[in-house]
């Protein structure tokens, strides 16, 4: 059983076109978070979220937001895709209290041509 | 400053020794945790070991342990008989305080295991 999905694995698009990455987890757990991992494999986080919190980083770019459905279901949003989004986005899951252990999702491959 | 550092970007290893992948970490905050993560070639984050600032402890899990000395804030991860599937990119990672939102990574360390 996949503990952390995302769909699609692989997305190309053109620049200024609008997509989104789905994800969800059967893990049970109640916050879930996005990732962006650039091509020097640096992982920053974009977005934590549970039933009662969105944070946002800072540093991300309106153009991105996080939708979520559910508890089980975190989507990203991306609008006027640009050539610096291309990137591995990772969804990942945990527990709201405890360690925050992290489940990843298998990651999204985007590349803005 | 950085939260994470991990300044070997690539190290080498004979199958069957020991390798300690080094990390240090900064923070103010009494509350926080330590992570390491395995990224294969696959591309995958796969979640190692834990070590809690508050544990006294060193965690082990198998034939990883991580190597707490937080006078010194540094969290090294040790892996004993190193095996060609661990040939892979480490991530040491901090969550910071006591929600799930101040999370970090650091740049990584490209693990090689030679034959």
């Amino acid at each position: 059983d996949t503990a952390v999905s995302q769909t699609p694995k692989y997305l190309v698009t053109q620049m200024g076109n609008d997509k989104s990455i789905k994800c969800e987890q059967n893990l049970g757990h109640d916050t879930m978070y996005w990732y962006k991992q650039d091509s020097k494999k640096f992982l920053k986080i974009m977005f934590s979220y549970n039933n009662k919190e969105l944070i946002i980083n800072e540093t991300v770019p309106n153009r991105f937001s996080p939708k979520s459905p559910d508890k089980a279901h975190l989507n990203l949003h991306i609008n006027s895709l640009e050539l610096g989004d291309s990137a591995v986005y990772f969804c990942a899951s945990s527990h709201h209290g405890g360690t925050y252990e992290q489940y990843f999702g298998p990651g999204t491959r985007l590349t803005v041509t | 400053a950085q939260k994470i550092t991990q300044t070997q970007p690539g190290m080498f290893v004979q199958e069957k020794e020991a390798v300690t992948l080094d990390c240090t970490y900064d923070t103010s905050d009494q509350s926080y945790g330590l992570f390491w993560y395995k990224q294969p070639s696959s591309g995958e984050m796969i979640f190692l070991i834990y070590q809690g600032s508050y544990d006294e402890q060193n965690a082990t899990e198998g034939r990883y342990s991580l190597n707490f000395q937080k006078a010194r804030k540094s969290a090294n991860l040790v892996i004993s008989a190193s095996q060609l599937g661990d040939s892979a990119m480490y991530f040491c990672a901090m969550r910071e305080g006591e929600t799930g939102n101040q999370f970090y990574f650091g740049t990584g360390t490209s693990l090689t295991v030679i034959p």
